[in-house]
């Protein structure tokens, strides 16, 4: 299947700096990508949708000034957590869909610890 | 929007019996039901999908079977193994690549 590589796999940062989470998908351009966040023992829940090119869109209670992400390419994804604080603290995964693919592909996760 | 929601939230059976996890939605423009499988500290994986017009869908142990009438869909794992311990996800979206909306997960445990 489709390959989506996420990087890094586990980050480290002190609290009040900015951290910066990329998504690729590797064997297909993905026009739309999304950005999951899951606290232990929860559920990934949807942070915000992310189209090659244009502004992403944020769920509900998630703050866009602080959760940036960039779609600049039909193969990247940025997420960066700006002035992170221990709160944010937590597993962050993309998911890839490409215009010819059904399913979604997920990276590996970044695991973000904010000390 | 849609909600999905995921019983039970753990699962404790023998090698070799099965499993059951159920799951139901609640936006009747749904239309694709996958299942993840995920490993602890490590993305969710796609174990099997299903899509609104079929009833029933099959790979290997894994099964999944979904009523539209009813909102609901579930996964059925038939001889499990040990390896089969993780945690269940269910999802449902609008298809087209718009996002999944997930349940709680269930975590299956398979003791030898």
């Amino acid at each position: 299947g489709a390959v989506v590589s996420q990087h890094p796999s586990w980050v480290i940062c002190k609290s009040g700096t900015s951290v910066k989470i990329e998504c690729r998908s590797l064997d297909f351009q993905a026009t739309t990508m999304f950005w999951y966040r899951q606290f232990p023992k929860q559920s990934l829940m949807l942070m915000a949708t992310s189209n090659e090119g244009s502004k992403a869109t944020y769920e509900q209670g998630v703050e866009k000034d602080k959760f940036l992400i960039n779609h600049a390419s039909l193969t990247l994804s940025t997420l960066t957590v700006t002035s992170a604080h221990p709160e944010d603290s937590s597993f962050y995964i993309c998911s890839a869909h490409g215009t010819l693919l059904t399913e979604a592909f997920f990276g590996q996760g970044t695991r973000l610890t904010v000390v | 929007g849609e909600n999905v929601e995921q019983h039970p939230s753990t699962l404790s059976v023998q090698e070799g019996d099965s499993a059951v996890i159920k799951c139901t939605y609640s936006d009747s423009a749904s239309n694709y039901f996958p299942w993840y499988k995920q490993e602890l500290g490590k993305g969710p994986q796609l174990i099997i999908d299903i899509r609104s017009n079929v009833g029933e869908k099959k790979d290997q142990r894994i099964a999944v079977t979904l009523n539209k009438t009813a909102k609901h869909f579930s996964l059925h794992i038939t001889e499990t193994q040990p390896e089969d311990s993780a945690v269940y996800f269910c999802a449902a979206s609008m298809g087209g690549g718009t996002a999944l909306i997930f349940g709680k997960g269930t975590t299956l445990s398979v003791s030898s």
